[in-house]
């Protein structure tokens, strides 16, 4: 079973669309880290978020941290093609340990 | 600064071979964690480790697979007797010593494909 729910699975949109990622857990995360990975290449840190209700903004992209610390969205604006990614959340239970991924949202943005 | 480094990034291996795979964590963090991903699917905990201590290996497989850091040089992943449900990319992350919350920055990752 998978901690961390991640929808959708996949999206593929049209330049300057706006697009919503969530990630949803039954479980209490001490943090939420959101990656992006490029094919061929390892996972790229975009954000950690630790307090509950935080959000957190980088560029056009913006990241919430729900209030009970059990979910997560990732917001994009006008999305660009650069944006085009793997996008992968991961939960951390403690300060040291392992993180719990989702499997991820394929994003395609097409020019 | 460099960031996390893993070689080599692409091994192949026949079926029965060893396959050894490096991580040098980045200057300053003495965390080290093993994850694994197959196609279509997030990454898998493997294993977590520090300076001479394997912290939770909870993720390992039982047979085949080990894990070290030693006080001197990268951390190894060895599978050993490979087998083609090993092929999958195997990343290693690392993370600082006392960090304030968990964040852990990953490789480039090695590619491993058993004929």
């Amino acid at each position: 079973t998978q901690l961390l729910e991640q929808s959708p699975q996949f999206l593929s949109i049209q330049e300057g669309e706006n697009l919503t990622v969530y990630c949803n857990s039954s479980s209490v995360f001490s943090s939420l880290q959101w990656y992006r990975q490029e094919p061929g290449e390892g996972p790229v840190l975009l954000v950690t978020v630790v307090t509950g209700g935080e959000v957190k903004k980088l560029k056009r992209l913006t990241f919430q941290f729900g209030d009970a610390r059990k979910d997560s969205s990732l917001h994009i604006t006008a999305a660009q093609p650069g944006d085009t990614g793997l996008y992968l959340c991961a939960g951390a239970r403690s300060t040291l340990g392992r993180l719990y991924f989702g499997r991820g949202t394929q994003l395609t943005v097409w020019p | 600064n460099a960031g996390v480094m893993q070689n080599p990034r692409h091994l192949v291996r026949r079926r029965g071979q060893e396959a050894r795979l490096r991580c040098s964590p980045m200057k300053g963090h003495s965390h080290v964690y093993w994850y694994r991903q197959l196609p279509e699917e997030g990454l898998k905990f493997m294993v977590y480790l520090q300076k001479e201590n394997i912290i939770d290996e909870s993720g390992m497989p039982k047979e085949r697979f080990s894990a070290e850091f030693p006080k001197e040089g990268p951390s190894i992943l060895r599978i050993q007797q490979v087998v083609r449900g090993d092929s999958a990319a195997y990343f290693c992350a690392s993370s600082p010593r006392s960090p304030g919350i968990n964040e852990q920055f990953f490789g480039p990752g090695t590619r491993l494909t058993v004929l």
